[in-house]
Formats: structure tokens, sequence, C-alpha cells
């Protein structure tokens, strides 16, 4: 079936630095997609969304990227802080109005 | 302004019980979702509610899970007779419609443990 998947499962980054968290995606219909940051104990926090005839969005100090040809979404904080260690999910609207979730990233921001 | 609220927070029972879990989305959110995360893992979609029309229950696991939302807004998720493959923290989200444009608003979840 089709699938949200995440490059990489955990990524050490020290403070300063910028992240760059990846997703793929299968499904060459899904036309939104969204990070969410999830810190322990709490539920998953709304970080920026693109539309697929997007190539790019940006918010403060964070980044998304589109890549349609490759099916690749990716996430770019910049001057990582170490208030952003969490998991991040990207999803995708897949199935009528159902977030699909990745597994997540979880992001270590080290001094 | 007051996010989605869940309640309760924290919910531990004993196989076979029935358990209630309560969500108030954010005012004026016509939208609400239910999920459920097990440990470790991404966000499991199980229904999804907008306005009155009849919600796409699509998502759940069995007959045992099922919800309603009363007058558009407060939503309740039951699980009955339940199994110990049940636990997990169950989280809700409300959005302002149900255009895929929408981004999803989530509460801090009941964690459920079966015992």
């Amino acid at each position: 079936g089709e699938s949200v998947g995440l490059h990489l499962p955990t990524l050490s980054v020290q403070e300063g630095d910028n992240s760059i968290i990846n997703c793929a995606y299968s499904n060459s219909a899904s036309d939104y997609f969204i990070w969410y940051k999830q810190e322990s104990g709490k539920g998953p926090q709304f970080i920026i969304d693109i539309r697929s005839n997007m190539d790019k969005r940006q918010g403060q100090r964070v980044t998304v990227l589109l890549n349609k040809t490759v099916k690749h979404l990716s996430l770019q904080i910049a001057a990582t802080q170490p208030g952003d260690s969490a998991v991040y999910f990207c999803a995708e609207n897949l199935i009528g109005y159902a977030l699909n979730f990745g597994k997540g990233t979880s992001l270590l921001v080290t001094p | 302004g007051a996010g989605v609220s869940q309640s309760p927070s924290n919910k531990v029972t004993e196989k076979g019980k029935d358990v209630e879990l309560r969500c108030d989305p954010i005012s004026g959110h016509t939208a609400l979702y239910w999920y459920r995360q097990s440990l470790g893992q991404g966000l499991e979609f199980l229904i999804y509610f907008q306005g009155n029309s009849a919600p796409d229950k699509s998502g759940l696991p069995s007959d045992r899970f099922s919800a309603e939302r009363t007058g558009g807004s407060v939503s309740t998720l039951t699980i009955q007779r339940t199994q110990q493959e049940d636990s997990a923290v169950y989280l809700c989200a409300s959005s302002l419609a149900g255009g895929r444009v929408q981004p999803q608003h989530f509460g801090d979840g009941t964690r459920l443990s079966i015992l």
C-alpha cells in the first residue's frame, strides 16, 4: 500500500547548526503535506504545511521543501536550539481528510 | 486561546472493561479527528467528524470502538471490552474545516493502559 516514510530514525546536531529532516512519500496523488513536532508526553504540534502546487514554504526558522519528481519532502530548521529536540513527523493527506503519518525522526540537539 | 482538550490524561483499566475518552475541540472548529499512537509509532487514523455529516469510521480497528460527537462540539471515543492491544495514546485533533488545506491541531492525548 501507499506509505509515508522517513529516511533517518534519529538525528543528532549541535546547537546552532542547521537541521534537515527528510521524508519520502510514494503516492503521487498526495496533495497536502504537513510537519509536526512532538515532545515527550505531548500531542503533535503543527509546524508548517505545504500544498503540492508549491515547492517551498518558509516559516519562522523552518523551511519545507517539496520535490514532487522524486516524491521527497524535507524540513529544514535553521540555527537549531535545544528546545528543538523532539520527534518530528511528516504526514500526507492520502485518503479523504485523514492524515497518513510516518513513524517519526528523533532530533537531538547537543550543546 | 484554548487548544484541544482531552480527558482523562491517563487511564488505567482492567482487560474487559469499557472506557470513554473525551475530546473538546478548539472553539469554531467543525472538523474533529481521533488517532491512536502506539509506543514509538506514528499516528493511526481512527475516525473523522465534519459538521453534521456522517462520520468517516474507516480507521476503527474493530466494532468494539465507537465514537460520537454531540452538538457538533465535544466528542467521546468509547472502547468496549478493552484488550491489552488497545493500550496506546489516543489523540484528538480539530481543524477549521474538513478541507485538505486546513492543518489539524492536536490535544495532548489520553494515555490508556490495559492491565
